[in-house]
């Protein structure tokens, strides 16, 4: 089966500039994660949604982050001013259903200069 | 508040050699606890959770709730298991927390 896709792979930024990455899961899962990876670290949850809703974003820094998956499939996450600390990797997962296996795409690498 | 602690950065062992990858946990309640894997240049992948007690790629991880452990260990280590090895828990709210991960090297 297709996996989760992300794109871009790799983006390089300015400080305060603006990026978006986008996420594909896989079909028919209604459970969609972006994780913030910074590097050393274990993923870290940012947002969860459950089809178009948001179940989970109490990680997510507002004043700067928004996300958003409008159908229920695909899913942007946004950053806007970008600090030099969000430089990470940000991973998007889905799972059938809530509670399920996760299957992580293969990530964004973010670098903030 | 939920933690996992992997206390090993870094692990490297012979082949053939016996391995075991620590991670210990935090919370109150009853913990789901998975054990994630990286291979290099692959992406992040379910190993085994504790739950299926299950045996994969001959890995087992025992739920020790005295010690608040669930570590990670094969009798003979391969060198394709050279990877990016990460504990994690999850919530009552569904919440997946990961520990910082143990690298793994297996030398030939």
């Amino acid at each position: 089966e297709a996996g989760v896709a992300q794109s871009p792979r790799y983006k390089i930024i300015e400080k305060r500039q603006s990026v978006a990455f986008w996420c594909n899961p896989i079909s028919g899962h209604a459970t969609l994660y972006w994780y913030q990876q910074i590097l050393g670290q274990g993923p870290k949850l940012l947002i969860q949604f459950q089809n178009n809703g948001v179940v989970d974003d109490s990680q997510l820094p507002k004043d700067r982050f928004s996300a958003e998956r409008l159908k229920g499939v695909d899913s942007t996450l946004k950053i806007q001013p970008a600090k030099l600390e969000d430089s990470a990797v940000y991973l998007c997962a889905s799972s059938l259903h809530e509670g399920e296996k996760l299957f992580f795409g293969s990530g964004t690498q973010l670098s903030v200069l | 508040a939920q933690r996992v602690t992997q206390p090993e950065k870094l692990l490297s062992v012979f082949k053939g050699a016996p391995v075991e990858l620590k991670c210990n946990y935090s919370y109150s309640g009853s913990p789901e606890l998975f054990w994630y894997v990286q291979y290099s240049r692959q992406r992040l992948q379910l190993l085994l959770r504790h739950i299926s007690r299950e045996s994969i790629k001959g890995f087992t991880a025992d739920l020790n709730k005295g010690e608040t452990s669930f570590h990670l260990k094969k009798p003979f280590a391969q060198e394709e298991d050279s990877a990016m090895y990460y504990c994690a828990s999850r919530s009552t709210l569904g919440r997946l927390y990961f520990g910082r991960g143990t690298q793994l090297t297996v030398w030939p």
